[in-house]
């Protein structure tokens, strides 16, 4: 069975610092993997996703993560934070026809 | 374009009651899906829905129970409430015959307490 680790239930960074995230997942088969986050009281908005067309993936906001096969791992990472992007972010993945499963999710604080 | 709407966007239940959740998916979308996601949790798979029929469930008891309409919106039903079952419910809807990369698209999710 497909499982996410997101290492990290909670990221603190100063605004202007660099936002890394970290997603490992665990397939027998190369999965599509997502980027959702989440604010208070809303649903789920997604970030990105990697297609197999790109190793690295650039999405809204500025965030970009990179899939690194050999490692298992889809970081997700943001240059410069800005008090904006304080929210739950979830990583997902998906194998062809079936549903998405998601991590347990880290929650990035941005402290002024 | 209309995105998913979810409604109630809260609902408080007692224990033993039985409790409904509705999802209108986005326009042209014929697959909807369900997640439970509890406190602090991320989103866990119930059940999806493609043209009418439920075609693959998660772990959930069968007390949770759906329907999808023609028109592609959807319903949670949820019988014998437990206080377990207090959680934001998440619909998501997704087109037919999309690559496999095809993202989902949510709602703003009904938050259901349980007393």
């Amino acid at each position: 069975a497909q499982s996410v680790t997101q290492l990290g239930s909670h990221v603190s960074v100063s605004e202007g610092a660099l936002v890394l995230l970290r997603c490992n997942y665990s397939s027998s088969v190369p999965p599509y993997l997502f980027w959702y986050v989440q604010y208070p009281n809303q649903g789920l908005q997604l970030l990105l996703k990697y297609t197999s067309a790109a190793t690295l993936v650039k999405g809204i906001n500025g965030f970009e993560a990179e899939f690194k096969k050999s490692e298992t791992s889809f970081h997700l990472t943001k240059p410069s934070a800005h008090m904006s992007d304080a929210a739950e972010y979830f990583c997902a993945v998906r194998l062809f026809g079936q549903n998405f499963v998601f991590g347990p999710g880290t929650r990035l604080s941005v402290l002024p | 374009e209309t995105g998913v709407t979810q409604s109630p966007t809260h609902l408080i239940k007692t224990r033993g009651q039985q409790v409904t959740l509705r999802c209108s998916s986005q326009s042209g979308h014929n697959t909807v899906s369900w997640y439970q996601q509890a406190l602090g949790q991320g989103p866990q798979f119930i059940f999806q829905y493609y043209r009418e029929e439920e075609n693959g469930r998660g772990n959930f008891p069968p007390r949770f129970s759906g329907l999808q309409f023609p028109n592609y919106s959807s319903e949670l039903n949820v019988n014998a409430l437990e206080l377990d079952d207090s959680a934001l419910y998440l619909c998501a809807s997704s087109p037919e015959g999309g690559p496999p990369h095809t993202e989902a698209f949510f709602g703003q999710g009904t938050r259901l307490t349980v007393v």
